[in-house]
């Protein structure tokens, strides 16, 4: 079993929908980051949390470190937003990420 | 402004040829800097990371070193490419471990055959 577990695997919305991805993990964190990785590859880092919520235009990242649950939002999806969203799980005293293996979103027009 | 340069975006190399990937930083100084590979279905793993120059630690046993000779110069290097090397290499960045944030290359796509 991964100490990091994404949820769905897969997922796609129509333009406009509320988009939730989980992340679940099993070790004591210090951080987790959200990625989101681009059809070519790249990758972008879109939070980093520690605690509580942080927001950045339409995405929303929460984190519940008792329960070792984190969710990424958007809003009002777009096409554009389409791309392989993964979390990242940063132990404690190590500087080691544990990766998901992503969520594929597809968002359609 | 900090960036992340990696090249080249992509590669194709025959089956025992060598391979050199770079990865450099600008805009910031004594960086840690990782290089992280993504099989084909499979998540990002670690490969190296390094908190200062000639400074390289292994995570997984495997065909490929890292090397760090200046401060904001990462590369990773293969003597004899295996088929099992293919995959999507990714170099980041961070200024003080992962519990600040990382910053990623555009990555590079390996085929070997």
């Amino acid at each position: 079993k991964n100490e990091v577990e994404q949820s769905p695997q897969n997922l796609t919305a129509q333009e406009g929908e509320f988009i939730t991805i989980n992340c679940s993990y099993s070790v004591g964190i210090s951080a987790l980051h959200w990625l989101q990785q681009h059809p070519g590859g790249g990758i972008v880092s879109l939070f980093m949390l520690s605690s509580g919520k942080k927001k950045h235009g339409r995405l929303i990242a929460t984190i519940n470190i008792q329960e070792k649950h984190s969710s990424l939002h958007i809003t009002a999806s777009h096409p554009r937003d389409s791309a392989v969203y993964i979390c990242a799980a940063l132990p404690y005293n190590t500087d080691k990420l544990i990766f998901g293996t992503g969520t594929r979103l597809q968002v359609f027009p | 402004s900090q960036t992340i340069h990696q090249w080249p975006a992509t590669l194709v190399q025959p089956v025992g040829s060598p391979l050199s990937l770079e990865c450099t930083v600008e805009g910031t100084s004594n960086p840690n800097l990782y290089w992280y590979r993504q099989a084909a279905g499979r998540g990002l793993q670690l490969l190296f990371y390094s908190v200062g120059i000639g400074q390289i630690s292994s995570e997984v046993p495997q065909n490929l070193s890292a090397s760090r000779p200046q401060d904001r110069q990462f590369i990773l290097s293969s003597k004899k490419l295996l088929l099992s090397d293919s995959g999507f290499y990714l170099c980041a960045w961070s200024r003080g471990g992962l519990h600040t944030e990382a910053f990623f290359g555009q990555g590079t796509r390996l085929t070997v055959v």
